[in-house]
């Protein structure tokens, strides 16, 4: 079983502050990290798809690198706002396998 | 109208019941998946179909079964349930993977508690 790990587990920020939170996963067999922000009783959705080492995606006030190499993923949000409040995943997809494997998640609370 | 749906939504049943949970897309997807969420633990892999044919076991598939009724139906069935399998259920399909593909696109999911 794949270790992916997330942290921090959950934070709060206040209404304009920028936050950022790390994806960890193996680094041998990468394939592709995917994001995913879940909204409380709403469904994952999907944010990006990175498959390659460097790799920067970009919607909106948020962002997301990654490093292959070392097994890593930042997401970032620049200028935090209350609807931003969501449970953000982040799963591995590994080269010749069929599925993900999702993190836990970071819960983040955007305080207005 | 939703692309991925789930029915039923919400579910009390008691231990011994067999219950099925249902899925359909309209995504065209060839794809569909089965996950279970429960508190601190992530999303966990059920099942998973690529085709029709194709069913595979995913990570906690013990206590479960499906049935790939039509490419747009993926079915998750408990045959006997137990407390333990309290938990919020999610439905997902995907496209083929290539580039940018592999996406999982959720259904709103089904919270189903086992007395």
């Amino acid at each position: 079983i794949l270790n992916v790990e997330q942290s921090p587990q959950s934070l709060h920020v206040q209404e304009g502050d920028s936050t950022n939170f790390t994806c960890s996963f193996p680094s041998s067999n990468f394939y592709a990290l995917h994001w995913y922000r879940w909204e409380t009783a709403k469904s994952p959705e999907a944010l990006f798809v990175m498959t390659l080492n460097g790799d920067e995606k970009k919607k909106g006030r948020i962002s997301a690198t990654l490093n292959t190499k070392e097994g890593y993923s930042y997401l970032y949000i620049k200028g935090s706002q209350p609807e931003d409040s969501a449970t953000y995943l982040c799963a591995l997809w590994e080269a010749g396998s069929y599925q993900l494997t999702f993190g836990k998640g970071t819960k983040l609370s955007v305080i207005p | 109208d939703a692309d991925v749906t789930q029915t039923p939504r919400n579910r009390i049943t008691k231990t011994g019941k067999r219950i099925m949970l249902e899925c359909s897309q309209t995504k065209g997807h060839d794809r569909m998946y089965w996950y279970r969420q429960d508190p601190g633990l992530g999303l966990r892999l059920i099942y998973y179909s690529f085709d029709v044919k194709d069913i595979n076991k995913g990570e906690i598939s013990d206590g479960y079964s499906v049935s790939r009724q039509a490419q747009a139906k993926f079915s998750l069935s408990l045959e006997s349930a137990i407390p333990n399998q309290t938990a919020l259920y999610f439905c997902a399909t995907s496209g083929s993977v290539g580039a940018g593909s592999g996406t999982q696109y959720f259904g709103p999911g089904t919270r189903l508690t086992v007395l």
